[in-house]
């Protein structure tokens, strides 16, 4: 089993409707959650980072953690065709050796 | 906005040929990282260096790639011999401090190996 797993769609949905973007992991001692979008041929830009379980928002976007199913979401209200690009959730441990571990991607569409 | 700069953004090699990728991170940014992204998948750390020193290497494939950071700024990533399994984004990203709170990346260089 992989240490982060996301499903890495495509996702195809409406404008205006709300997105819901998913991840599970696997090992306990992950501590900080974060979500990466990604236009095609660029590199991951940061959206939200939490370290706590519950909810985080910043704009369209929510960022939820439950730490106790392993699972966290990113929910983009009222969703535009500029919000179509990859969506990477990415996690740490926080130690010296915090390197992130990824998600595989879930490509997102938005049709106008 | 400062950015993390990486050339060449596009590199196309033949097997057996030497490659080498340069980072330039934000200014003042102690923290810096290789990830590689393979098409499809999400990137993996390939070397993290705090200043000048490598913190974790364990993921780098040591008998073709070699990673330096000399005077603690800016980065070189060299792959010899190059591999067609090789071909990918290589990432390049640094962080002031708490690297827990996310960093930020480079635009990448598309590395295509024939």
């Amino acid at each position: 089993q992989k240490e982060v797993e996301q499903d890495p769609g495509p996702l195809s949905v409406p404008e205006g409707a709300i997105v819901s973007l998913n991840c599970t992991y696997s090992n306990s001692a992950f501590q900080y959650f974060m979500w990466y979008r990604q236009y095609s041929r660029k590199g991951p830009e940061l959206l939200m980072y939490t370290y706590s379980s519950g909810n985080k928002e910043d704009g369209r976007f929510t960022a939820q953690v439950d730490k106790s199913s392993k699972y966290i979401s990113l929910f983009i209200r009222d969703s535009q065709p500029s919000d179509s690009a990859t969506y990477l959730c990415a996690i740490n441990s926080g130690g010296g050796a915090d390197g992130l571990t990824f998600g595989k991607g879930t490509h997102l569409i938005i049709q106008p | 906005e400062a950015e993390v700069a990486q050339s060449p953004r596009y590199k196309i090699t033949e097997e057996s040929q030497a490659v080498a990728f340069w980072c330039d991170p934000i200014s003042g940014h102690a923290t810096l990282y290789w990830y590689r992204q393979i098409l499809g998948q999400g990137p993996e750390l390939l070397v993290q260096f705090q200043d000048e020193s490598v913190v974790d290497d364990s993921q780098l494939p040591k008998d073709r790639f070699s990673a330096e950071r000399l005077k603690g700024v800016d980065s070189t990533l060299k792959i010899q011999p190059a591999e067609l399994g090789d071909s990918a984004m290589y990432l390049c990203a640094s962080s002031a401090g708490q690297a827990s709170l996310g960093y930020t990346f480079g635009s990448g260089t598309r590395l295509t190996v024939v």
